[in-house]
């Protein structure tokens, strides 16, 4: 069974600071992996994709892709209040489907 | 903008009544996604299209079925909502099975 985890939260940070967020994949063979955003009662928004070790920058989000230890994460700096939303983790194992996570929920406080 | 609309935005539905969902997308993509979401999930896959290849989950009930008359349009259709299907509906495509998704904004679906 492949899976994806992550830490359901909620995750509460101040604003400005940086929110940390992790997801871990079962699929050693995974190719690529994607981030999204989902407000309350939303659809999920792209943030990022990223298909190679290291990290890939986009503003104020960092991608961060480790395929040895199986781990992908999503640096959020200068958190905002409009940053508050649901950041759902999907990977693509190279079958025909996407693997999600059941999302971490982000507070920023203002 | 190239975009996926889908309609309608809420839909209410009484047990049994049979629903149908629309999907359209201007993006050209190869492939058609149906997802369903409940309230603190992931989304669930349904259903998806590769062109005109049809390919249904393994656990997708047999009250869910799917059209896609063109390249453009994908219908979900529910013969007979349950309660249980109550739910966000979600249409996704991607140029191929490897590409990033892009989501239209949802059916709110409510069964009375």
């Amino acid at each position: 069974q492949k899976e994806v985890e992550q830490n359901s939260g909620p995750l509460s940070v101040p604003e400005g600071a940086i929110a940390s967020l992790n997801c871990t994949y079962s699929d050693r063979g995974s190719q690529s992996f994607f981030w999204y955003r989902q407000y309350s009662g939303k659809s999920p928004e792209l943030i990022m994709s990223i298909y190679s070790n290291g990290d890939k920058e986009d503003g104020r989000f960092t991608a961060q892709l480790n395929k040895a230890s199986q781990y992908v994460s999503l640096l959020i700096r200068d958190s905002q209040p409009s940053d508050s939303a649901t950041y759902l983790c999907a990977v693509y194992p190279g079958t025909y489907k996407y693997i999600f996570g059941t999302g971490t929920r982000l507070k920023v406080l203002a | 903008d190239a975009m996926v609309i889908q309609n309608p935005r809420y839909q209410v539905t009484q047990f049994g009544k049979p629903v149908t969902l629309s999907c359209s997308q201007t993006l050209n993509h190869n492939v058609m996604y149906w997802y369903q979401q409940k309230s603190s999930q992931a989304p669930k896959l349904l259903f998806h299209y590769y062109d005109k290849d049809f390919n249904n989950e393994a656990d997708t009930p047999d009250n869910f079925q799917s059209r896609r008359p063109n390249t453009s349009f994908c219908f979900l259709d529910i013969r007979s909502p349950g309660l249980g299907d109550a739910a966000m509906y979600l249409c996704a495509t991607s140029r191929s099975k490897a590409d990033t998704q892009y989501f239209g904004p949802g059916t709110r679906l409510t069964v009375l």
